[in-house]
């Protein structure tokens, strides 16, 4: 496709589930990112991957999330035992490998609305 | 990290130029300053970045001051469709974890008819 594709779009589930979002990155971008956006407040940083590798995960709030991507290509960001507090938009991002990461674009998706009851 | 602030909202008028300012008194040199707009209901996109020398591209303009601690983006004819929270990001040449975006709260910028 000709952007970053996540889905669901929506996905409601009950506390205490787990749940797997998916994110397709625009062809050819190695680098790929997960945010989380909470009702009214900005962009929070979860996890960077460069090709299969995620040498940042700093931003991961709890050891209940986690997030994989193979093939260099499309990742899933996984929430266990979902709390309400998980409730927001999770938004992925990718871009092309940049020697220079400060003049790196990322490109987003439309996010996956998660609401957790 | 170096921080930036920007201010809450700003309205405009349609067809008017906007100057968005955002404040880094912290920025180091090899900070980059990227600016970065999300419309209702969709993820961000990219505006513009740049290091020293005003940059114009397409879709706006970013004068960056002298001492680097202020920059402005500039819509030269906002239009309807320009209604978003802009977000003026630090990004650091040497990557790693502050080579990240970290996104603040933005400006919410309102367009009016």
């Amino acid at each position: 496709g000709a952007g970053v594709s996540q889905s669901p779009s929506n996905k409601v589930t009950e506390k205490g589930k787990d749940v797997e979002l998916r994110c397709d990155p625009i062809s050819g971008h190695t680098a790929l990112y997960w945010y989380r956006q909470s009702l009214g407040q900005g962009l929070e940083f979860l996890i960077y991957f460069q090709g299969n590798s995620a040498p940042d995960k700093s931003g991961l709030p709890s050891d209940r999330f986690s997030a994989e991507r193979t093939g260099g290509s499309v990742s899933t960001l996984t929430i266990q035992r979902t709390q309400q507090e998980d409730s927001a938009v999770y938004l992925c991002a990718s871009s092309l490998k940049s020697i220079d990461r400060a003049g790196e674009k990322l490109f987003f998706g439309s996010g996956t609305q998660l609401s957790v009851l | 990290d170096a921080k930036t602030t920007q201010p809450n909202s700003m309205e405009s008028n349609e067809e008017e130029p906007v100057h968005l300012p955002c404040n880094h008194s912290t920025i180091s040199g090899t900070d980059y300053i990227h600016w970065y707009r999300q419309l209702p209901s969709q993820g961000p996109e990219y505006v513009i970045h740049g290091l020293t020398s005003n940059v114009n591209n397409r879709m706006a303009s970013l004068a960056i001051a002298e001492d680097r601690k202020s920059s402005t983006l500039i819509l030269h004819r906002a239009t309807l469709r320009d209604a978003a929270v802009y977000y003026c990001i630090l990004r650091d040449y040497y990557g790693g974890s502050q080579g990240n975006l970290i996104f603040g709260k933005g400006t919410k910028l309102s367009v009016k008819p």
